[in-house]
């Protein structure tokens, strides 16, 4: 099965400055790589996403990237704001159709 | 906009208890999910349903556990013999597509506490 890796675990970042999170995946037949914010105590919520046919992804202040062939993709914030702070989570679809999940970044976005 | 709505929000049982956590999944969605999230851990896939049929599950999902949908919107969670380390948040998710192309929408979790 899929095995999504995540890093870093906790990130501490200045308000106004960026913030980036990894994930790498095992399954090299996984097309599909949601990113979902949750907040404490409420359900994952997507934010974006990418399919395997596209090399980056843009919504305002929030961009992923895939790279295939490393089998990597990557969240940016930019201009982080106090609303950010959240635990994110990255995830795959593999080939057996089944999502999942990394263990989380915890990021703090400091005032 | 529709969601996916999940009762109860808050379950606390006993030990050896069973328990169903209710879900309704997006009225026009046709695969439903069952993922469990541990406190302070991520998000764990449980079991996949379609066409009236579990169609993946995981090592987790084991005798104890089962899924009906026992009407044409109820999609529910059963925990024959909870024991303590079943404490959790449990979401349940559907995907109008499935597969490759449809993303999952969650429900706000039913949390279960386990004494």
């Amino acid at each position: 099965g899929e095995n999504v890796e995540q890093h870093p675990s906790t990130l501490s970042v200045q308000e106004g400055d960026s913030a980036v999170i990894k994930c790498t995946y095992s399954d090299s037949a996984s097309n599909y790589f949601p990113w979902y914010k949750q907040e404490l105590g409420k359900r994952p919520q997507l934010i974006i996403d990418i399919r395997s046919n596209v090399g980056e992804k843009k919504d305002q202040r929030i961009a992923v990237t895939l790279n295939k062939t490393a089998k990597h993709f990557s969240l940016h914030i930019t201009e982080t704001q106090p609303e950010d702070s959240a635990v994110y989570f990255c995830a795959a679809l593999g080939d057996d159709y089944k999502l999942s999940f990394g263990a989380g970044t915890t990021v703090t976005v400091r005032a | 906009e529709p969601e996916v709505t999940q009762t109860p929000s808050h379950q606390v049982t006993q030990m050896g208890q069973e328990v169903i956590l209710r879900c309704v999944p997006i009225s026009n969605h046709l695969y439903f999910y069952w993922y469990r999230q541990i406190l302070g851990q991520k998000v764990e896939f449980l079991v996949s349903f379609y066409n009236n049929e579990i169609s993946e599950k995981s090592e987790i999902f084991d005798d104890q556990f089962s899924v009906e949908r026992p009407d044409g919107s109820n999609f529910t969670l059963k925990i024959r013999s909870t024991k303590l380390e079943d404490s959790a948040m449990y979401f349940c998710a559907s995907s109008r597509t499935g597969g490759r192309l449809g993303e999952l929408f969650f429900g706000e979790g039913s949390r279960l506490t386990v004494l």
